[in-house]
């Protein structure tokens, strides 16, 4: 596609609610990454897909949250049992992959409010 | 691992100003280096990257940075802001394994 796409662009949830946030990736890049940008926290690295290695989930903040790409395409980044901490912008990006390639493209976001 | 600094959460600057954004990095290997910018209610737009070369990267909007190994910091600059800057600019670093790890960004607000 001609960008990285997320969906929704916002969700509202009931605490306790467990959500999905998809993102497409540009088509032919093999790196995917989700972060997370809360007020006051900067960029927070969650989770990190390239090729067919096994994913880097050291940002993963607790054992709610879990991601998955299907096919080396499309990732899904689910959040079980919300709490209002989770509330957030979820940011996707991918690249073309290690080294001279690692420059990212970013999404718009999806923005999960937690009430 | 690699870790990146933003020295400065916030820069409020004059229109007209230049102005220094500054980011340093540690690592233990060879390190590729960006800023990327972030506009209110927008996603992250890539404004330059150092991969290797010239050590001075002109990127867009007139911005430049220069990389220094010896003091491992890649500093942002513009001769000349506009009102049209202010936004928030993040300094990430990555190596040949790819994972991007980013600083905490800097606001940088330009007055009239």
């Amino acid at each position: 596609g001609a960008g990285v796409s997320q969906s929704p662009s916002n969700k509202v949830t009931e605490k306790g609610k467990d959500v999905e946030l998809r993102c497409d990736p540009i088509s032919g890049h093999t790196a995917l990454y989700w972060y997370r940008q809360s007020l006051g926290q900067g960029l927070e690295f969650l989770i990190y897909f390239q090729g067919n290695s096994a994913p880097d989930k050291s940002g993963l903040p607790s054992d709610r949250f879990s991601a998955e790409r299907t096919g080396g395409s499309v990732s899904t980044l689910t959040i079980q049992r919300t709490q209002q901490e989770d509330s957030a912008v979820y940011l996707c990006a991918s690249s073309l992959g290690r080294g001279w390639n690692t420059e990212a493209f970013f999404g718009q976001g999806t923005r999960l409010t937690v009430v | 691992a690699q870790s990146v600094t933003q020295l400065d959460s916030q820069v409020p600057v004059f229109e007209e100003a230049p102005v220094e954004l500054r980011c340093n990095y540690s690592s233990s290997v060879s390190v590729y280096l960006f800023w990327y910018v972030q506009y209110p209610n927008q996603g992250l737009q890539l404004l330059l990257k150092y991969l290797s070369g010239s050590t001075l990267v002109k990127g867009i909007n007139g911005f430049e940075a220069e990389f220094n190994k010896s003091q491992t910091s890649f500093h942002l600059r513009k001769p000349s802001v506009h009102i049209s800057d202010t936004a928030e600019y993040f300094c990430a670093v990555s190596t040949s394994y790819g994972k991007l790890t980013f600083g905490q960004g800097t606001i940088l607000t330009v007055h009239p």
